[in-house]
């Protein structure tokens, strides 16, 4: 049984370009949420996808942007980079039943970006 | 004031020792918590949840204090193995809310 899946592992970018980062969910899982890791801080929520919709989002500009397809993969773009958005960007994936019960939050690898 | 707070150490202790983390949280309304464990440069595995009665996993022992919003690890007879940073985790609310890490606390068992 795969575990969350991201590519690419490791990505350097210049500031202004922009950037497409990729998830696949643990097998059964619907829901996927993305993180931010600074150097030294804890995860940051960025925003979370259900059902190819974004359901909830946390403190992040519009620079930042996701979808979800059908197969419930997602994707996180960046757009405009600036070198503050050097960091780890960690996906999980999770079940959402019926209102939306939250369980355990499996986290990928991380894609480490570096913007130069 | 951040909504999760842990020392972030390092903490650096001799195997064998017994060492205790701390946690707060200002939110009052938060309904779930957690302990996640990262090893340097991977992703937070969850390493168990913590409960108003106390939990126990083998040498890890997690409590949780609502009166004065405060959750706790407990880690007895350390490993070299458990050299990693642990993360707080809070959920605000039940439902699929995101989680709300702490800036991790660094553990560096030594032989």
């Amino acid at each position: 049984d795969a575990g969350v899946t991201q590519s690419p592992t490791h990505l350097i970018k210049t500031r202004g370009q922009q950037v497409t980062l990729r998830c696949s969910p643990k097998s059964g899982h619907d829901t996927v949420s993305w993180y931010q890791q600074a150097l030294g801080q804890g995860p940051q929520f960025i925003f979370q996808y259900y059902e190819e919709e974004e359901r909830q989002r946390g403190n992040f500009p519009d620079r930042f942007s996701g979808h979800q397809f059908p197969n419930y993969s997602s994707e996180l773009n960046v757009n405009a980079l600036l070198l503050g958005d050097s960091a780890l960007y960690l996906c999980a994936s999770s079940i959402s039943k019926g209102t939306g019960a939250l369980y355990e939050q499996y986290f990928g690898p991380g894609t480490r970006l570096t913007v130069t | 004031r951040k909504e999760v707070e842990q020392d972030p150490g390092p903490f650096n202790v001799p195997e064998g020792a017994t060492v205790a983390f701390n946690c707060t949280y200002s939110n009052s309304a938060s309904q779930s918590f957690f302990w996640y464990r990262q090893d340097c440069r991977k992703e937070p595995k969850l390493l168990m949840s913590v409960y108003s009665s106390g939990n126990e996993d083998g040498r890890f022992t997690a409590q949780l204090n609502r009166a004065s919003q405060y959750i706790s690890l407990l880690i007895r007879d350390s490993k070299l193995s458990d050299s990693a940073t642990y993360l707080c985790v809070v959920i605000r609310n039940s439902g699929n809310t995101p989680l709300v890490f702490g800036k991790g606390t660094r553990l560096s068992v030594i032989a």
